[in-house]
């Protein structure tokens, strides 16, 4: 079933603007990563994170990650109009076997 | 370029006709996965392939076969397809504890 959950559903911002998403997730779990999606495209990873780290940046993104309330954030900084894109969560874990289970995904919307 | 080739790109079938997504990677990678994609319910397994000569069921395996034909090659087939299975099918390779996947561009599939 799938494991993450991601809040808000659909976000919409300004350029300019940060944009933060949460994912939240039901059992433990080895790694926790983001993609992003554009419209009609395949997904792209972003980003990684181990379950013993609490913190990553890469670029205009940071992710913390909080084991202990199963929850995930994903702060995309000086949004741009091309981060317009579907972003999600994916996990695995002791359970997944070899698969990422993905959440629903939050839609971000960028304006000029 | 190196990635996930898919192909069709786009498909309609009629209720009862069967058909094959070819997927091949040339990332020297393992693990393979396919997924579908609907409207609200993100991306759910269908099944994967651990290694070449091994497959197994994800989430949603019913109504689909798949086929490891060698390292590079991962097919998933529809013996009867029905109107349920209107998805955009995505095929993955990677692994889930190091790089993340890399997906293919999808396979966007309508049965009437």
């Amino acid at each position: 079933s799938q494991q993450g959950e991601e809040d808000p559903q659909a976000l919409s911002i300004q350029e300019g603007e940060n944009a933060t998403m949460n994912c939240s997730y039901k059992t433990s779990i080895n790694n926790l990563q983001w993609y992003r999606q554009n419209s009609g495209r395949g997904l792209v990873h972003l980003i990684l994170i181990r379950s013993n780290e609490r913190e990553k940046h890469s670029g205009r993104l940071r992710v913390t990650l909080d084991t202990s309330k199963k929850s995930s954030s994903l702060l995309i900084t000086a949004s741009r109009a091309a981060d317009t894109a579907s972003y999600f969560c994916a996990t695995d874990g002791p359970n997944s076997g070899y698969a990422l289970n993905f959440g629903k995904g939050t839609s971000l919307l960028v304006t000029p | 370029n190196a990635g996930v080739t898919q192909t069709p790109k786009f498909q309609v079938l009629k209720t009862g006709q069967s058909m094959t997504l070819q997927c091949a990677q040339d990332m020297n990678h393992n693990s393979m996965y396919w997924y579908r994609q609907d409207p609200g319910m993100g991306l759910r397994l269908i099944y994967y392939s651990a290694s070449e000569g091994t497959t197994d069921k994800g989430e949603v395996p019913n109504g689909y076969n798949v086929s490891r034909l060698n390292k590079r090659e991962f097919s998933l087939r529809l013996e009867s397809a029905a109107p349920s299975q209107t998805s955009v099918y995505f095929c993955a390779s990677g692994i889930a504890t190091n790089y993340g996947y890399t997906f293919g561009s999808g396979t966007r599939l309508t049965v009437v």
